[in-house]
């Protein structure tokens, strides 16, 4: 079944330690997305990457990390500088954006990162 | 600059309501296309549909209906006999296709809870 793969559904770490959400797809898409979603609240994003060794920052990118080393992998690090780190993370994958075409993100299940 | 508004917080209906949820978009593209997602109580985000600027025909699936008004500047989501698994958040994007380039993004509203009620 293609899809979008992040693991692990719940994370717990201490404050002041790094953390890498993992995000995996085989829908052979080249844009990954990495959001952000606190509670009542819309999608952030973070970081975006449309190919292979390349990446961009969002509207929130301080404090998170991220690496695009192959297609199907786009791990996202949330460092020890991310000031509140507490949140449901979202990563989501779609065909690369056209001249004048946006095609739909697909959606992995998420991470919930809890840090205390 | 690009917006998108949700004025429903949350709605609350009984099965079999027909329910209607808002979306109000701001942007100065021409081309431009819109999304409606539905956040089940799991949190995985669903894709529902996508229109693009140019196409202002409504589209129906199943118990699911579009209303696309340029003139408004709105893309409404109808759910016709809801049931209690239609219980979910719904975000309604939108993209510019034009003006930003390839490095586009999608903009969110901050999302409607639906709640049918058995």
């Amino acid at each position: 079944d293609g899809g979008i793969t992040q693991s692990p559904k719940y994370l717990f770490r201490k404050e002041g330690q790094n953390v890498t959400l993992s995000c995996e797809q085989n829908l052979n898409h080249d844009a990954m997305y990495w959001y952000r979603q606190d509670p009542g609240q819309g999608l952030r994003l973070i970081y975006y990457s449309q190919i292979v060794n390349d990446f961009q920052k969002g509207d929130i990118a301080e404090g998170y990390s991220v690496s695009r080393e192959k297609k199907e992998s786009f791990p996202l690090t949330v460092t020890s500088a991310q000031k509140n780190p507490t949140a449901f993370y979202l990563c989501a994958s779609s065909i690369r954006p056209g001249r004048l075409i946006t095609h739909e993100q697909y959606f992995g299940p998420g991470t919930r990162l809890t840090v205390t | 600059a690009q917006k998108v508004t949700q004025a429903q917080t949350e709605i609350s209906v009984v099965e079999k309501e027909d329910v209607t949820l808002d979306c109000v978009y701001e942007t100065r593209d021409t081309t431009y296309y819109l999304f409606w997602y539905k956040q089940p109580p799991s949190g995985e985000l669903v894709f529902l549909i996508r229109r693009n600027s140019f196409d202002e025909q409504n589209e129906i699936s199943g118990r699911y209906s579009w209303n696309f008004q340029k003139s408004t500047s709105s893309f409404n989501f109808t759910i016709t006999a809801s049931q209690v698994v239609d219980s979910a958040v719904y975000f309604c994007a939108l993209s510019e296709a034009f003006n930003a380039g390839n490095n586009r993004k999608l903009i969110w509203g901050l999302g409607t809870s639906l709640a049918v009620n058995p």
